[in-house]
């Protein structure tokens, strides 16, 4: 099964609301990456958070991670209808040379 | 700078065919990866290099062989194609394992039929 995995799957919200998404992961971690895809194109980095840390910021985004929990959350404040895309988390495994991603949150930003 | 730069972008194949895949990065990143993405499978890992001249296996490398020679190109080969392996196929690379970002291509939308 998947070491990340995201909920929801799809969220639907009006622009300028905040949109959070959550993510799961299963064995311990020295990361955690969100990532964003548009349709039809690659994957584009967004943050890292390690697992020494709580919280960070980017812009309008803020990432959390509990560790104990085994969770994160991405939270995009005052949304934009350019924010419509995939959201993937993707964890370092302790020990691996290699991300593991989850299957991602569909995002739509109706305006 | 260009980054990472997948080629070619579209490809038709038909089963039993074989090809390659490129990619090129201009970042000096030592790691490389090739992903495919399926619906509902999110990504999964094909192979992967830690270095010039290295490979490594990931979770799903059956029917597909890699080659590491340069360090700013990581090839993807299909020996002989299946229609299970029409996929999208994203190669990244990153300076250093897994504690940095991943600088992915834009992909290559592959069909057997």
């Amino acid at each position: 099964s998947q070491q990340g995995e995201e909920d929801p799957q799809a969220l639907s919200i009006q622009e300028g609301e905040n949109a959070t998404m959550n993510c799961s992961y299963k064995t311990s971690i020295n990361n955690l990456q969100w990532y964003r895809q548009n349709s039809g194109r690659g994957l584009v980095h967004l943050i890292l958070i390690r697992s020494n840390e709580r919280e960070k910021h980017s812009g309008r985004l803020r990432v959390t991670l509990d560790t104990s929990k085994k969770s994160s959350s991405l939270l995009i404040t005052a949304s934009r209808a350019a924010d419509t895309a995939s959201y993937f988390c993707a964890t370092g495994i302790q020990g691996a040379q290699k991300l593991v991603f989850g299957q991602g949150t569909r995002l739509t930003i109706n305006p | 700078n260009a980054g990472v730069t997948q080629t070619p972008k579209f490809r038709v194949l038909k089963t039993g065919q074989s090809m390659t895949l490129l990619c090129a990065q201009d970042m000096n990143h030592e790691y490389m990866y090739w992903y495919r993405q399926d619906p509902g499978m999110g990504l999964r890992l094909i192979h992967y290099s830690v270095g010039e001249g290295t490979t490594a296996k990931g979770e799903v490398p059956d029917g597909y062989n890699v080659s590491r020679l340069k360090k700013q190109n990581f090839l993807l080969g299909l020996e002989s194609a299946a229609p299970s392996q029409t996929s999208v196929y994203f190669c990244a690379s990153s300076l250093d394992r897994a504690d940095y970002g991943y600088t992915f291509g834009s992909g290559t939308r592959l069909t057997v039929v």
